[in-house]
């Protein structure tokens, strides 16, 4: 069964940084080009980033609000793949989801909640 | 950089038809993904590159995408299918993923 599990959200302070991570299964996950969406609470989907595959450079592209402080990047020994956060903002606060781009997302994990508050 | 707009509600009553559309320029000249999300749940998708339906989806839910507007269409609505639906597209241009603004699909 193609499965995908995040973790590692949790309360950060304005400023704080946190690595979140997706654990992949049930699929090739070397080949898999992976993204991270968001979701502020009562809020629509929002994409985060995404990192291709070692075959295509492992290349990543970030939305704006994100760009130059979160990072994505993927193990493919370990099937994960990890956003790190950086200069975590208010706005930031979300339910993070990790997807497998394959023409669209076909498959999502339940996602992780990252809140940002002092 | 690319926008899809969604209207933000749609009503139906069972049994009918439910059409919902997204916006954009020159839509047409991309494919359009479509997602149902309960609340609490994570997206699931309903709709590939314009009209294909993954498995496991009802044929209930079709699509098209014509000119500047995709359309979602719900025949035959159930009770069960109250969600948030949103389009989703690739723009090459900035190669990035873009949501729409969803749409609350509300079964009366």
């Amino acid at each position: 069964e193609e499965r995908l599990v995040e973790s590692g959200g949790d309360l950060v302070k304005p400023g704080g940084s946190l690595r979140i991570s997706c654990a992949a299964s049930g699929f090739t996950f070397s080949d898999a080009w992976m993204s991270w969406v968001r979701q502020a609470p009562g809020k629509g989907l929002e994409w985060v980033g995404r990192i291709k595959s070692k075959t295509n450079g492992e290349t990543t592209d970030y939305a704006a609000p994100v760009k130059g402080r979160f990072t994505i990047s993927r193990d493919d020994s370990k099937f994960v793949v990890y956003l790190q956060m950086t200069s975590l903002k208010s706005e930031d606060t979300a339910l993070y989801f990790c997807a497998n781009s394959n023409g669209g997302f076909d498959l999502w994990g339940q996602g992780t909640l990252v809140t940002v508050s002092s | 950089s690319y926008v899809l707009t969604q209207p933000p509600s749609v009503s139906v009553a069972p049994g009918e038809t439910a059409s919902l559309t997204c916006g954009g320029n020159n839509i047409e000249d991309k494919s359009v993904h479509w997602y149902q999300q309960k609340p609490g749940r994570a997206p699931v998708l309903v709709i590939y590159s314009d009209d294909d339906r993954p498995s496991g989806i009802p044929e209930r839910f079709s699509g098209s995408n014509s000119g500047n507007t995709a359309t979602l269409t719900i025949s035959r609505v159930e009770v069960g299918d109250e969600a948030d639906f949103y389009c989703q597209v690739w723009d090459p241009t900035s190669d990035h993923y873009v949501f729409g603004t969803g749409t609350k699909v509300s079964v009366l």
